[in-house]
């Protein structure tokens, strides 16, 4: 079936590095792209999204990139810090807007100072 | 602090039982979504209301069933419980402004014995 998915299960840095994140995605159909961050024991929480009719969209030391060609998206954050460590989940929109996400498994950030 | 309120945090039954769980969703949104997270799933979309309707069912078992109310506040009624509806239930709401953007509470955590 269609589904959203992750590269990695984890990935590990060290303080001050970039750290990228990959997603890809089955349905090109997909029209709305949102990444979550979810820390131990919180509800995930909104990062920054992308619209399918955009490729890069940047924020506060993080960008997302959206390559639909090979339908794959990616969040780069730059200058990771421990506070960055949790689990981050890139979700899609497939329908109309107020209807579902539907998430990938997540990544585990971990970063080490 | 999303804006999303959900009650209990934690919630420890046996199995056979009923539970409710209750979502209060940021002040004017009129969407409420109900998530399922487990270790093995990730977040599964199961039910959405708009404005006191049914708007969306995802993998929604038929023990399980939600509401919302005049006042918006959500309930997710689960029952027959059975030891693999141990999870993270989270609640989201979205405003009619930014559809594609749903804010997470806290979520419950039922742990079935």
């Amino acid at each position: 079936g269609e589904s959203v998915g992750l590269h990695l299960p984890t990935l590990s840095v060290q303080e001050g590095d970039n750290s990228i994140i990959n997603c890809a995605y089955s349905n090109s159909a997909s029209d709305y792209f949102i990444w979550y961050k979810q820390e131990s024991g919180k509800g995930p929480q909104f990062i920054i999204d992308i619209r399918s009719n955009m490729d890069k969209r940047q924020g506060q030391r993080v960008t997302v990139l959206l390559n639909k060609t090979v339908k794959h998206l990616s969040l780069q954050i730059a200058a990771t810090q421990p506070g960055d460590s949790a689990v981050y989940f890139c979700a899609e929109n497939m329908g109309l807007p107020g209807t579902a996400l539907i998430f990938g498994k997540g990544t585990t950030l971990s970063v080490s100072s | 602090d999303s804006g999303v309120t959900q009650t209990p945090k934690h919630l420890i039954t046996a199995t056979g039982q009923r539970v409710t769980l209750r979502c209060s969703p940021r002040s004017g949104d009129l969407s409420v979504y109900w998530y399922q997270q487990s270790l093995d799933q990730g977040l599964q979309f199961l039910i959405q209301y708009y404005n006191g309707e049914e708007r969306a069912k995802g993998n929604i078992l038929e023990r399980f069933s939600a509401q919302q109310f005049p006042d918006l506040h959500s309930e997710l009624n689960l029952s027959s419980l059975e030891l693999g509806d141990s999870a993270l239930y989270f609640c989201a709401s979205s405003d009619s402004g930014s559809l594609y953007i749903q804010y997470f509470g806290a979520g419950t955590r039922l742990s079935v014995l």
